[in-house]
């Protein structure tokens, strides 16, 4: 799996939105980019994934840019309950052999 | 739905004791996981499983066994525990490869 490079902290005013950067220059062209949360030592917590295309869901907006080397996680509405670890992860669609985690952003939502 | 349930939440061992983490799943999930994670850290993947009586190694098995006899439970078996493997253990589970995990709340093992 590509490796991914993560700012080790960000800080963010609540109500605003969250804009998390994850660099992934190593893509392969079958390999999707996953992002998970974890709050405060809780088991990790699935938000979005996509291969190419923008996402969307109820929780977050996953921008992928063109060439797929870099991708950004959008929380619109940041809020308290945000703060948490986010971990970008990437890897080859329907692989059995788990996530490589590594140390993950640490957002922290500001009042 | 109780969804992934990890048992038992925490434990205090001493070095050469054993023990067994049971990760339990009422999804009707095939792929199983078990993670360590040390302080500061991510998550380590340890075995894991693609279905029932099936398992293989992960990142980092040494000093762990697991065993899957029924599709909605996974053990994690510490023979001889060492203050190494004092750490907070995640289970998870997946329908398939590559769709979305769901992670147990952890067990915090102290080993002393």
């Amino acid at each position: 799996d590509a490796k991914t490079t993560q700012p080790t902290s960000m800080d963010c005013a609540e109500g605003r939105a969250a804009n998390l950067p994850c660099n992934h220059s190593t893509i392969s062209g079958n390999e999707y980019v996953y992002w998970y949360r974890q709050i405060h030592s809780q088991g990790p917590q699935y938000i979005i994934h996509g291969l190419k295309n923008n996402e969307t869901n109820e929780m977050a907006s996953l921008i992928i840019t063109e060439d797929r080397k870099s991708s950004t996680l959008i929380l619109p509405h940041a809020t308290l309950r945000d703060t948490a670890v986010y971990y970008c992860i990437v890897r080859r669609g329907g692989g059995a052999d788990g996530l490589t985690f590594g140390k993950g952003t640490h957002l922290i939502i500001q009042p | 739905n109780a969804g992934v349930t990890q048992t038992p939440k925490f434990r205090v061992l001493k070095t050469g004791q054993s023990m067994t983490l049971l990760c339990a799943q009422d999804m009707n999930h095939e792929y199983m996981y078990w993670y360590r994670q040390d302080p500061g850290m991510g998550l380590r993947l340890i075995h894991y499983s693609v279905g029932e009586g099936t398992t293989a190694k992960g990142e980092v098995p040494d000093g762990y066994n697991v065993s899957r006899l029924k599709k909605q439970n996974f053990l994690l078996g510490l023979e001889s525990a060492a203050p190494s493997q004092t750490s907070v253990y995640f289970c998870a589970s997946t329908v398939g490869g590559g769709t979305e995990a769901f992670f147990g709340q952890g067990t915090r093992l102290t080993v002393v």
